[in-house]
């Protein structure tokens, strides 16, 4: 079944304690993106690759690293978490046509992140 | 890219088609108009696009005005599974443009 999958799905933290939440896909894709979700704010872009080794930042990067090692794969690090950063995250990808993104992004269910 | 103008939310009763309207005045020619919605707080799922031609799929039909300022996505037989919001988006096709998510349209399928 093709899915995007991530890892944790909730997550209680402190401020300053790193974590990681990875993200998986199996479909080939070579766009992967990450996405914060707040009440009155949409869905916002933290970073986006386009393929192995190559990210960029999206709209709210600040706060956030992330990898693109191997091309199912692109986690999304928080070195240091603060409050601000209490969230629900989405992973996605898609295809690339033409060396562009088609703009048909398939969601992983989200990671419900609590720093306190 | 242009933005989108989409009611709060809307009731539809089940069984019956959901017609969810957007507007997108400022539209580009080389714009197409997407539609994903979201069941709670589920990942969003992409529904169908669409440049100036009517498409349908397995989903839902899109519906586009002739001067594309405006269009209507279809549920034909709504149930209760697609209570959900609907998110109508504008972005220049097959490009590196990111989609900007507004606030979208919750859409309330009732019994």
């Amino acid at each position: 079944e093709a899915q995007v999958t991530q890892n944790p799905r909730y997550l209680i933290t402190v401020t300053g304690k790193k974590l990681t939440v990875t993200c998986s896909q199996n479909m080939n894709h070579e766009y992967m993106s990450w996405y914060r979700q707040d009440p009155g704010l949409g869905l916002r872009q933290i970073y986006y690759s386009m393929n192995v080794e190559v990210t960029d930042k999206g709209d709210v990067p600040e706060g956030y690293k992330v990898s693109r090692k191997e091309k199912r794969n692109f986690p999304l690090i928080l070195e240091s978490p603060s409050p601000n950063q209490t969230s629900l995250y989405f992973c996605a990808s898609s295809l690339l046509s033409g060396g562009a993104n088609t703009g048909e992004l398939f969601f992983g269910e989200g990671s419900r992140l609590t720093v306190l | 890219d242009a933005k989108t103008t989409q009611p709060t939310s809307m009731d539809c009763a089940e069984g019956r088609a959901a017609n969810l309207p957007c507007n997108h005045s400022t539209i580009s020619g080389n714009e197409y108009v997407y539609w994903y919605r979201q069941i709670h707080s589920q990942g969003p799922q992409y529904i169908i696009h669409g440049l100036k031609n009517n498409e349908t799929n397995e989903m839902a039909s899109l519906i586009i005005t002739e001067d594309r300022k405006s269009s209507t996505l279809i549920l034909p037989h709504a149930t209760l599974r697609d209570t959900a919001v609907y998110y109508c988006i504008v972005r220049v096709g097959n490009s590196n443009y990111q989609l900007i998510w507004g606030a979208g349209t919750k859409l309330i399928i009732k019994p």
